[in-house]
């Protein structure tokens, strides 16, 4: 039982690229969100999923896209990266309703 | 306004010390609550839940006052690895289940 796994750990982007987020949980959780971290802001939510097929925007979903193929897997996407993406991006899963999140490592991206 | 309010700290303490964390949130119909604990660099891992009854875990107390929009954390017999970011949580499930965190609050705890 893995929990939940991010992909990569580490990402420098330039500008205007664009790249994938990939995020998978192996405990069959319905709920899995992306938040991202930065300093004195705390976690923000981008977007969540409530179920396969079900996605909605968080509070900060701007340049960031997401779709829900599968229960497993949760992946953000970066369509031109901006350097105001520079941060620290968790992935969180759970049962709906359930009180604890389990969060992946984090993925921490600088874009140039 | 933010959703979750914490005072960012740092808290430095002495090993042995009690320590308190106070944070308020700003809507009335928060269902639940909880204290994340982030060690540095990691992710967030929950501490405990509160309940409005007030809960323990060990050295760990937490207590929710519903018409203060305020929740404690008290930390009796502060350790050494006790040293973390602590994170205040609330979730409304009225709004899809949304997770509001707090900016958190660095502790330190000193030999």
């Amino acid at each position: 039982n893995a929990g939940v796994t991010q992909t990569p750990k580490f990402q420098v982007l330039k500008t205007g690229q664009s790249m994938t987020l990939q995020c998978a949980q192996d405990m069959n959780h319905e709920y899995m969100s992306w938040y991202r971290q930065d300093p004195g802001m705390g976690l923000r939510l981008i977007h969540y999923s409530v179920g396969a097929g079900i996605t909605d925007q968080g509070e900060v979903p701007n340049g960031y896209n997401v779709s829900r193929s599968t229960t497993e897997d949760f992946p953000l996407r970066l369509l031109s990266a901006a350097p105001s993406q520079t941060s620290v991006y968790f992935c969180a899963s759970s049962w709906f309703g359930e009180e604890t999140q389990y969060f992946g490592p984090g993925t921490r991206l600088l874009v140039l | 306004r933010k959703e979750v309010e914490q005072d960012p700290g740092p808290f430095n303490v002495p090993e042995g010390a009690t320590v308190a964390f106070n944070c308020t949130y700003s809507n009335s119909a928060s269902q639940s609550f909880f204290w994340y604990r982030q060690d540095c660099r990691k992710e967030p891992k929950l501490l405990m839940s509160v309940y409005s009854s007030g809960n323990e875990d060990g050295r760990f107390t937490a207590q929710l006052n519903r018409a203060s929009q305020y929740i404690s954390l008290l930390i009796r017999d502060s350790k050494l690895s006790d040293s973390a970011t602590y994170l205040c949580v609330v979730n409304n499930r009225n709004t899809g289940n949304q997770f509001y965190f707090g900016t958190g609050t660095s502790l330190t705890v000193i030999p």
